[in-house]
């Protein structure tokens, strides 16, 4: 069964150092998104990608955020210097987008820790 | 601003209780509403997709309804299990950026 593979699983970083997201989505969808879950909260919409530009971010992503379809296959999310408070999992998620089919799919995430 | 909410925020049965999980939000014009399961340290599995215009959808012993009107959705799940122990989060689609807005979920332990 296809499914949204993110890499890597878990990452340690200290802060003010540039990490890198990846994920794969699943190969015939049309929308991608990251999500991020700080321990003990509620997932949180970060940003949507269509069509090979951002189509909606929220305001936790900001200047230091960017995301990037490099190719065909991987979505990536840049933190460029990191802050104590990015430490989170973070989603990433893809969908069809086929009429009113807008089910999400989400990978296992990638957990990021900030020294 | 939508608003998802979820009670109970913990929930603890015994194995073969039937149980049902709520979920409400506060503006009603929605696209649609999906069901999740998170293990702990784990990412989301989707259980169900419930689109604006159905009133209910099954899966196996999952059941979801939907009440747009009152911004409201039940899961409810037959027969429960020990496998079942999971977090269960509901979220709304509710404009064209098909972003998805997050209850803070239902925590589900079933005791053997």
């Amino acid at each position: 069964e296809p499914e949204v593979t993110q890499t890597p699983s878990h990452q340690v970083t200290q802060m003010g150092q540039e990490v890198i997201l990846r994920c794969v989505p699943i190969s015939n969808h049309l929308y991608f998104y990251w999500y991020r879950q700080i321990l003990g909260q509620k997932v949180e919409f970060l940003v949507s990608f269509y069509n090979n530009e951002i189509s909606e971010k929220s305001e936790i992503f900001d200047d230091q955020f960017s995301v990037e379809r490099p190719d065909g296959s991987n979505f990536t999310l840049k933190i460029r210097s990191t802050k104590l408070e990015d430490s989170a999992m973070y989603f990433c998620a893809s969908s069809v987008l086929s009429g009113v089919n807008t089910e999400a799919f989400f990978g296992q995430g990638t957990r990021l820790t900030v020294v | 601003k939508q608003e998802v909410t979820q009670i109970p925020a913990a929930l603890s049965v015994p194995e073969g209780e039937n149980l049902v999980l709520n979920c409400s939000f506060t503006d009603s014009a929605i696209y649609n509403l999906q069901w999740f399961r998170q293990d702990p340290g784990k990412g989301l599995t989707s259980l169900l997709l419930i689109q604006s215009s159905q009133r209910e959808q099954t899966s196996g012993r999952l059941n979801a309804s939907l009440d747009k009107s009152s911004g409201r959705s039940t899961l409810y799940i037959a027969a429960s299990q020990p496998g079942d122990s999971a977090t269960y989060l509901c979220a709304v689609i509710t404009d064209s950026s098909y972003k998805l807005i997050f209850g803070s979920g239902t925590r589900l332990l079933v005791r053997p």
